[in-house]
This record gives C-alpha cells, structure tokens and sequence, in this order.
C-alpha cells in the first residue's frame, strides 16, 4: 500500500506560469513532509520541507502548502522556469522514525515549456 | 565536497551473475541509506546505516541481497545471483543525523540492468 501518493505522474505548465504539485498520504503518523526534485541521470536533491506545526513554508519560489485535515500537500512553484524541469518528489516521515522512516512518493514529472 | 559517489554509473550483467554496488558517503555523513528506484515502486528503502552499523534492513526484498559498510567512507550492496526483476537504479545516500533536520544527499545512482 501507498502511504505517499502523487496522483499525476506528469505536469506540463507555461513559463512564467505557476505550477501545482499534488501529494497525499495515508499514515497520520507523518509529522514532517519534504519535496526532492530529480534531474535525469542525477540523484534527487532536497527542495523545501515542512512540519505539520505549520501550514505553509515559502523558499523563494517554492511554497509548500500543508493541509492536514486532508491529508494533503502541495508545491508550489512561481514564476516557473524551464530549469524547474524535472521530477518531483513528495516524501514524509514520522518524528518516531526521523529520516529513516523517510517513505516517497512515486513522482511527478514537470516539463516548464518556454 | 565531493558528494555522495557511486560506482559504476551502469552495470549490465546477465541472469544469475553476483553484482556489487558501491558507495562513498559525504565525510562526516554518519548515515547512509540505500533506495531502489523502479516505475512500478518508486523510490525504496533498502537498508541503512549509522555509524557503520546496519540498523534497519527490512526493505531488503530478500536473502540475495546483502549491503555492508566496513568503514566510514565506504558501502556496498551485492546482489547474488541476480535476476532480471532486480534492474532498477539504486541510490545511495547519506545525512549527518538521520533526522529530518539534516536531509538526504544522494549519490547519481547506479542504473543496473539484468538481462
């Protein structure tokens, strides 16, 4: 069973545009939730995170949005640029567990066209 | 800082043959960590380290798979004998406190492919 889903494996968007990334989950356990971003034939790389002590995290362009209640995130991406093309992974984690616990989503890949 | 590195990049090998990944943790990094990546699973968790020690291993699919880390700096994961079902990328990755404080820095991978 999936306990962090990202429901749409691809996201196309305009430059300059904003972009939405969805990602659910299932354990209620989770307390702390992370966003990687994968180029190809490169290892994934730490975006921006969030604790479930907030609702909201803003780095630059990026934004998190956490809606607890729902069991939901979301990233946010603005202006988006078209080396913003890439994979993106939701992830989340237990305080229990730290980030061994970490479990990930499958992936959404976003394509930013000129 | 180097990053995580791993070796080899691509690794074809036929059905039944011993593969051995290998990895060199960020200095420092006490942490390390083994995923699989595959379309059908996305990305797992295999096993991982702390201070050298495997802590947890229960996301190894099963008895032909091993992973050991002799030293610090140092990691391998050994698939014997390998089966086509086995290619997939595996990362390596490593943080300095395991927690969610210190994220994940992963190596580029190493696509194997078991024909």
């Amino acid at each position: 069973d999936q306990q962090v889903k990202q429901n749409s494996p691809s996201l196309s968007v305009q430059e300059g545009r904003i972009s939405i990334l969805n990602c659910d989950y299932t354990n209620s356990m989770f307390d702390y939730f992370l966003w990687y971003k994968k180029y190809p034939a490169e290892g994934p790389t730490f975006l921006i995170s969030i604790s479930s002590i907030k609702d909201k995290n803003e780095d630059g362009r990026f934004t998190v949005f956490l809606n607890k209640s729902a069991k939901h995130l979301s990233l946010h991406i603005v202006p988006s640029q078209p080396g913003d093309s890439a994979v993106y992974f939701c992830a989340a984690s237990a305080a229990q567990g730290g980030s061994e616990k970490l479990v990930f989503g499958k992936g959404t890949k976003l394509t930013v066209n000129p | 800082d180097a990053g995580v590195i791993q070796s080899p990049r691509h690794e074809v090998t036929e059905m039944g043959q011993e593969v051995t990944l290998r990895c060199k943790p960020i200095s420092g990094h006490d942490y390390l960590f083994w995923y699989r990546q595959t379309m059908m699973r996305g990305l797992e968790l295999l096993i991982y380290f702390n201070n050298n020690v495997p802590i947890d291993d229960s996301g190894m699919p099963e008895d032909r798979f091993s992973a050991k880390m002799p030293n610090a700096s140092f990691s391998t994961l050994k698939i014997q004998p390998s089966e086509p079902r086995d290619s997939a990328v595996y990362f390596c990755a490593s943080s300095d406190h395991g927690n969610h404080n210190s994220p994940l820095h992963f190596g580029n991978g190493t696509r194997l492919t078991v024909t």
